[in-house]
C-alpha cells in the first residue's frame, strides 16, 4: 500500500540554524499538508500546499517557515532560524484532490529538537 | 473555527475489557469528524470518519463511534480491546471546505495490560 515517506526521523539543531524536513507524499496526492505536534500538546495544523503554492496557513506559519515542491515527488519544510520552541514533531500528509471528506494520509513524523 | 477536547489523557483497561475513549468538538460550521491512531513510532493512521447517514460508524480494527449531534459529540468505542489496541488516539474534526485543516484533540493514550 502506498505510504507518505518523512526524512529524517529525528534531527538535532542548534537554535538560530536552518533546517529541511522532507515529506515524499503519495504519488498522485495533489494536496500536502504539514502538522506539528509538540510533545504533550495537541497535533497542530500548520500549512495546506497546492497546486505549486500555499493553499491555507496558520498563525504558527509565520515568515521562518516555507515550504516548496522542488521537484514532482519531494514536498519539504523549511525553518529558517529555529528556536527552542520549534523542538517537535513534524507530521507531513497528503491526499488525493484535498477534498474535506478525504482521508489524510499521514507520514511517520520527524522529531526536531533545537538545542 | 473549530476545537475538540478529548476528556480522558490516559485509559488504563485490561484485556478483553469494552473501552470508550470520549470526544467533544465545538464548531460554528457543520464538519467531517475523524478518529486516528498513533503506534509506537508510526505515523497516523484513519480508523474511522462521520461524514453523513448514520449516526453510528464502523472502522478498522473492530473500533466504532457514534456522533452526537446534539451532545456535539464523537465518541470512539471498542467492545473487547487488545494488547496491540495500546496506542495513541486522536479524534479530529474538519470543515467542509476542500483543502481545510484537520482540528485535533491533544490525544488519549490507551494502554491495554494483560
Amino acid at each position: 500500500e502506498p505510504e507518505v515517506t518523512q526524512t529524517p526521523s529525528h534531527q538535532v539543531t542548534q537554535m538560530g540554524q536552518e533546517v529541511i524536513l522532507r515529506c515524499v507524499p503519495i504519488s498522485n496526492h495533489l494536496y500536502f499538508y504539514w502538522y506539528r505536534q509538540i510533545l504533550g500538546q495537541k497535533v497542530e495544523f500548520l500549512v495546506s500546499f497546492y497546486n505549486n503554492e500555499i493553499s491555507e496557513k496558520s498563525e504558527i506559519f509565520d515568515d521562518q517557515f516555507s515550504v516548496e515542491r522542488p521537484d514532482g515527488s519531494n514536498f519539504t519544510l523549511k525553518i529558517r532560524s529555529t528556536k527552542l520552541e520549534d523542538s517537535a514533531m513534524y507530521f507531513c500528509a497528503s491526499t488525493t484532490s484535498g477534498g474535506a471528506q478525504e482521508t489524510q494520509y499521514f507520514g511517520p513524523g520527524t522529531r526536531l529538537l533545537v538545542l | 473555527a473549530q476545537s475538540v477536547t478529548q476528556l480522558d489523557s490516559q485509559v488504563p483497561v485490561f484485556e478483553e475489557a469494552p473501552v470508550e475513549l470520549r470526544c467533544n468538538y465545538s464548531s460554528s460550521v457543520s464538519v467531517y469528524l475523524f478518529w486516528y491512531v498513533q503506534y509506537p513510532n508510526q505515523g497516523l493512521q484513519l480508523l474511522l470518519k462521520y461524514l453523513s447517514g448514520s449516526t453510528l460508524v464502523k472502522g478498522i480494527n473492530g473500533f466504532e463511534a457514534e456522533f452526537n449531534k446534539s451532545q456535539t459529540s464523537f465518541h470512539l468505542r471498542k467492545p473487547s480491546v487488545h494488547i496491540s489496541d495500546t496506542a495513541e488516539y486522536f479524534c479530529a474534526v474538519r470543515a467542509l471546505q476542500a483543502g481545510t485543516a484537520l482540528i485535533f484533540g491533544k490525544g488519549t493514550t490507551l494502554s491495554v495490560s494483560s
